[in-house]
């Protein structure tokens, strides 16, 4: 596989569940990001891994965690959402120092009900 | 705050003709602007992108424009065609490689 993947591509959960999104890149990129979507909006940075270590936390609800276990993998593990938490969750990595902008995955698309 | 805006949400234009995709930002610390395309279920794709070193890069079908004094950058699809039609992201950094700041996009129309 080339690219960044992320899995599920679509995701429906309960406001007490637990879930979690996973990315995986296999760019040899230094640097790797969750990124909000909602309707009408930017898209919004929420986390920022260099080198698997966290550099960027967003000011994001906590009900959000990431975690980095080495540098093509990058999870988010989600509990207790609520429905305004409903959107389309991207990641993208990038190489730092390098014109090369980001790549980004195809996206989750969470519903939360 | 936004830092990055992208004050049109949408833009319907003619097969052939041109596309001026516009985008303004506030932070002047910006120093690398970039346009990414996104279709429908896709992540976005990088376009085109410029450094602030320069005032315009074109690659094909797609020029980008800047003009830091007044902080705006354009984007230009000449001609257009109708697999131009997705949404158009502007995104700036401080850094290669790091840390992009997105605008909200502009949904462009190409009608053939």
């Amino acid at each position: 596989e080339t690219g960044v993947t992320q899995t599920p591509r679509h995701l429906v959960m309960g406001m007490t569940n637990k879930k979690s999104l996973k990315c995986e890149q296999h760019l040899g990129h230094n640097a790797m990001y969750w990124y909000k979507q909602s309707a009408k909006k930017p898209l919004e940075l929420m986390f920022v891994y260099n080198f698997k270590e966290q550099t960027e936390n967003n000011s994001v609800p906590s009900r959000f965690s990431p975690e980095c276990p080495n540098s093509s993998h990058l999870f988010l593990h989600l509990h207790t959402l609520q429905p305004e938490d409903s959107a389309l969750y991207l990641c993208a990595s990038s190489q730092r120092g390098m014109n090369y902008g980001y790549t980004f995955g195809s996206g989750t698309r969470l519903t939360v009900v | 705050d936004q830092q990055v805006k992208q004050n049109s949400p949408s833009l319907s234009v003619q097969e052939g003709r041109i596309s001026i995709l516009n985008c303004d930002y506030t932070n002047s610390m910006f120093d690398y602007f970039l346009w990414y395309k996104k279709y429908p279920a896709e992540g976005p794709t990088f376009l085109i992108s410029i450094s602030s070193i320069k005032d315009k890069n074109e690659d094909g079908r797609f020029t980008v424009f800047l003009n830091k004094s007044a902080k705006h950058l354009s984007l230009h699809i000449v001609p257009s065609q109708p697999g131009d039609s997705a949404v158009y992201f502007c995104a700036a950094s401080v850094e290669y490689g790091n840390k992009l700041v997105f605008g909200a996009g502009t949904i462009l129309r190409v009608k053939s």
